[in-house]
């Protein structure tokens, strides 16, 4: 089975700051990535698909990339409604789908 | 616009099985560019898989779960069911289900999602 991990699992940082999140898989996955922010108490959002695209309706300041088994996530200017959890999902040609551990993003 | 609504028991007892349901509206369960999924949350944890189905009712389950998992498709009711037998109190979480969309080239992700329903396993 491919594995996901996620570093860091927690971070901390100021309104405005870079922030990057790394998504790495146990073997290649092209580019079958996905990432999901979940608020506290709301339901997961996709935010980008195919490592890359961004979902409609989605601030430009959250971009992905990334191929084969390493992928990040940035969001270029953090603002106090982007705190939440984020996780990475691999997908096959199939609807088979692993998780990541999640990373919490908290505002410093 | 498309909603997915979850329903069913907010408890179960160990040992049975749970059942729960996923009305489609806004859009059909029977469109073939699609497939809906069920996916789970348990308190203060990350997201699992549990399944996923095809209006044709071809289905894909999480290898940890599959023994206990059955996802079922009702197109005349545009809805699709998870059952999960022989719970436990490890089986206790948030249920999502969603519609899981393909990107093109092949492989699917999640773009709509359910409000999630709370299930508890306890006696």
């Amino acid at each position: 089975d491919i594995q996901m991990t996620q570093s860091p699992s927690s971070l901390s940082a100021s309104v405005g700051d870079r922030v990057t999140i790394t998504c790495r898989a146990s073997q290649g996955i092209s580019n079958y990535l996905a990432w999901y922010q979940q608020k506290p108490g709301k339901v997961p959002k996709l935010l980008i698909y195919a490592a890359s695209t961004l979902q409609s309706g989605v601030p430009s300041r959250f971009s992905g990339s990334g191929s084969g088994t390493d992928f990040t996530l940035t969001i270029s200017s953090l603002q106090p409604e982007d705190v939440a959890t984020y996780y990475c999902q691999k997908y096959n040609s199939a609807p088979i789908f692993t998780f990541g551990p999640g990373t919490k993003v908290d505002i410093k | 616009q498309l909603q997915l609504q979850e329903s069913g028991p907010g408890l179960v007892k160990p040992s049975e099985t749970l059942s729960l349901t996923c009305t489609v509206s806004g859009g059909s369960i029977s469109s073939s560019s699609y497939y809906w999924g069920w996916i789970r949350q348990p308190p203060g944890k990350g997201l699992e898989w549990i399944g996923s189905i095809y209006y044709s009712g071809s289905t894909y389950y999480n290898p940890s779960l599959k023994s206990r998992v059955t996802i079922s498709v009702d197109t005349s009711k545009n809805q699709f069911s998870l059952k999960l037998s022989s719970v436990t109190a490890a089986d206790t979480a948030v249920y999502y289900c969603a519609r899981l969309s393909e990107q093109g080239d092949g492989g699917y992700y999640m773009d709509v999602w359910g409000k999630g329903t709370t299930v508890t396993v306890s006696s």
